[in-house]
């Protein structure tokens, strides 16, 4: 069956410019996960979702970053008004249920603020 | 807080070589470990996992047992192939995030 998809693969941003990342979780799966990972690091946490309800959003490093899951399905984040240092793969990971469990991780979107 | 630290890389090895890949963890209570793969070009995938101490998880001919008494998850393989040239990210689990380690790079050599 069909994987995590995120989309774009890649973008490219101006200072200053907002962008929106796209994940398509596995279907059915009821947690979300969005991790950012900087060149040479390991992935951290960002954001959680199980269905539609954000439970844990203690990993967002700013105020300008949000993340959203209105239908429990499709997730998007949000980042305004982009800063060099939020140049990064953007990973999602979806989980068929809550609590300690396999995470399956897209293949994510690498974005790059010039 | 959590965390997770594993060897630093690239691990260079021969085809056949054996490999030892180090980790170890800080945590509050007793947290799930796993370890990851991400091979050239794809997504993050899970290799191998083990949920309480003394349990050994296993998968691809790759092994690793949970030490709680040194805090460690060591990954092991007796006898590496080319195609397993990827990166290894080590990770604990104790509440609903993954916490990973910064990765090891593995080449294999024919």
């Amino acid at each position: 069956g069909a994987g995590v998809s995120q989309s774009p693969r890649y973008k490219v941003a101006k200072r200053g410019q907002d962008v929106a990342l796209r994940c398509d979780p596995i279907s059915g799966h009821v947690s979300l996960f969005w991790y950012q990972q900087a060149l040479g690091q390991g992935p951290e946490f960002l954001t959680y979702f199980q269905n539609e309800a954000q439970l844990d959003k203690s990993g967002l490093p700013s105020d300008r970053f949000f993340a959203e899951r209105p239908e429990g399905s499709v997730s998007t984040l949000k980042i305004q008004r982009t800063q060099q240092e939020d140049s990064a793969v953007y990973l999602c990971a979806s989980s068929p249920v809550s609590g300690v469990n396999e995470q399956f991780f897209g293949p994510g979107t690498r974005l790059t603020v010039l | 807080g959590d965390s997770v630290t594993q060897m630093e890389g690239p691990v260079t090895l021969s085809e056949e070589a054996f490999l030892t890949i180090n980790c170890t963890y800080t945590a509050t209570g007793y947290p799930s470990l796993f370890w990851y793969v991400q091979y050239p070009g794809e997504g993050l995938q899970l290799l191998l996992k083990a949920t309480k101490a003394d349990d050994k998880g296993s998968n691809k001919g790759f092994e690793a047992t949970y030490r709680k008494e040194t805090t460690s998850f060591h990954l092991e393989k007796g006898s590496v192939q080319v195609s397993d040239s990827a990166v290894y990210f080590c990770s604990n689990q104790a509440g609903t995030a993954l916490i990973f380690g910064k990765g090891t790079t593995l080449s294999v050599s024919s």
